[in-house]
């Protein structure tokens, strides 16, 4: 089976922090994407990456940055945690006619 | 961009079909629609996609309208396990890349 393997499940980090969210997948996807969700708001795309050290802006990318060096992995990065970037954070990635999601992380930020 | 729109909420009795609409209207002719689903703190589950002609599965099915603009999906005998948040979404290709649209997703609660 696919896997897209989201790091940690539960963070709670302090403001001012910088807080990594690493993503996994283990099928040699070229594309794959990360997306906050909140209670009404639904699914809000932050980055996305359809290579090695390519990135593009999603729809809600401040205050964030995102790295991908090698091609299974694609990491997160808020340089400077704030509380309304308490939220869950979802990666997927994408190949041919199927998006495969991570379980997700819960990131609070106090 | 294709956006797509889905009402936030709806209601299904248990054992009747559940009809979950999505409004797709800016869709071009080589995007796909999924569809979605999400139970409370879990990722995402693939339920089912389509291009132009409906589709079946052992989940669901998924109507496309002839001329694209809208689709339905379809569970045709819903039970309390399927209440969860429906997600439409278009997969757009793009120079950059592909790029997946969601809907704000549909609230479906199935009632005993």
């Amino acid at each position: 089976d696919v896997k897209v393997t989201q790091s940690s499940r539960y963070l709670v980090k302090r403001t001012g922090e910088k807080v990594f969210l690493e993503c996994v997948q283990d099928m040699d996807h070229e594309n794959m994407f990360w997306y906050r969700q909140d209670p009404g708001l639904g699914l809000r795309l932050i980055y996305f990456s359809y290579d090695v050290k390519m990135k593009e802006k999603g729809d809600i990318p401040e205050g964030y940055s995102v790295s991908r060096e090698k091609k299974e992995r694609f990491s997160l990065i808020l340089e400077s945690a704030s509380t309304n970037q308490t939220s869950m954070y979802l990666c997927a990635s994408f190949t041919g006619n199927t998006i495969y999601f991570g379980e997700g992380s819960w990131l609070t930020v106090v | 961009d294709a956006k797509t729109t889905q009402p936030p909420s709806m209601d299904c009795a248990e054992g009747r079909a559940a009809n979950l609409p999505c409004n797709h209207s800016t869709i071009s002719g080589n995007e796909y629609v999924y569809w979605y689903r999400q139970i409370h703190s879990q990722g995402p589950q693939y339920i089912i996609h389509g291009l132009k002609n409906n589709e079946t599965n052992e989940m669901a099915s998924l109507i496309i309208t002839e001329d694209r603009k809208s689709s339905t999906l379809i569970l045709p005998h819903a039970t309390l396990r399927d209440t969860a948040v429906y997600y439409c979404i278009v997969r757009v290709a793009n120079n950059a890349g592909n790029m997946l649209t969601f809907g704000g997703g549909t609230r479906l609660m199935v009632k005993p």
